[in-house]
C-alpha cells in the first residue's frame, strides 16, 4: 500500500457511536494529515500533525479527534457529535520540508 | 486562508481529443501547485507538480501553466486516452507551510 496504510477499508456505525480510523505509515514521514472527501467538494482538511504530540485542526475538525502519539501512527475518532459522518477518509503523509503527499487507500464510513 | 476554485466539475472528451481543466487560488503567497489523479476506487496520486518559479511544464502528454499575475493554473492533457479517466484534483501550497487546499475536482471521462 506504498507505505500507508489505513483500516478499515469499509466501516458501518450506528449513530451515537464513536468510531476510530487508523492510519499508519513506514515511511518516516514527518506529518501526517487527514482529509474527508464527500461528491463535489473535494478533499477537506480535518486535522494535520507536524511532530509527535502536536497537530492542528483543520478547517472542518468539529466532531473529529485525532492523537499523534507515535511518529507513524494518526488515528482518526469520529464522535457523535459529528453531523453527517458518512464519507470516505483519507490519511496522507509527507516528509517535513518536502511538498509531496502520499495518501493512503482511504477508509469508508457508514453512518447507519 | 487559501480558496482554490475548479472547473470543471465533469469533462467528457473523445479518446485522442486533448483535455484542460483550469484551477485559480486566492493567496498570492502560494508557490507550490500539485495535480492529483484518483482513479476509481483508488488513492490520489501525485502526476504533476508546478513551483511559481516556473511558467510552464510539461511531462509526456501531460503539462501544467501557472499564471502567477492572475493567480491561476492548468492541466492540459493531449491525446487523451481511456486510462486518463479519473477524477483530477488540483491544490495550492506554500513552500514553507504544511497546508495544502484542493479544488473540488474534476470529473474526466474520456470515450474510447
Amino acid at each position: 500500500d506504498g507505505g500507508i496504510t489505513q483500516s478499515p477499508k469499509y466501516l458501518f456505525r450506528k449513530e451515537g457511536q464513536n468510531v476510530t480510523l487508523s492510519c499508519e505509515q513506514n515511511l518516516n514521514h514527518d506529518a501526517m494529515y487527514w482529509y474527508r472527501q464527500d461528491p463535489g467538494q473535494g478533499l477537506r482538511l480535518i486535522y494535520y500533525s507536524q511532530i509527535v504530540n502536536d497537530f492542528q485542526k483543520g478547517d472542518i475538525a468539529e466532531g473529529y479527534s485525532v492523537s499523534r502519539e507515535k511518529k507513524e501512527s494518526f488515528p482518526l475518532t469520529v464522535t457523535s457529535a459529528q453531523k453527517n459522518p458518512t464519507a470516505f477518509y483519507l490519511c496522507a503523509s509527507k516528509l517535513s520540508g518536502a511538498n509531496v503527499l502520499t495518501f493512503g487507500a482511504g477508509s469508508r464510513l457508514t453512518v447507519l | 486562508g487559501e480558496n482554490v476554485e475548479q472547473h470543471p466539475s465533469t469533462l467528457s472528451v473523445q479518446e485522442g481529443d486533448s483535455a484542460v481543466i483550469k484551477c485559480t487560488y486566492s493567496d498570492s503567497a502560494s508557490n507550490y501547485f500539485p495535480w492529483y489523479k484518483q482513479e476509481l476506487g483508488k488513492r490520489p496520486q501525485l502526476i504533476i507538480d508546478i513551483r511559481s518559479n516556473v511558467g510552464e511544464k510539461k511531462d509526456q502528454r501531460i503539462a501544467v501553466t501557472l499564471n502567477k499575475t492572475a493567480k491561476h493554473f492548468s492541466l492540459h492533457i493531449t491525446e487523451t486516452q481511456p486510462e486518463d479517466s479519473a477524477v483530477y484534483f488540483c491544490a495550492a501550497s506554500k513552500n514553507t507551510g504544511n497546508q495544502f487546499y484542493f479544488g473540488t475536482g474534476t470529473s474526466l471521462t474520456v470515450i474510447p
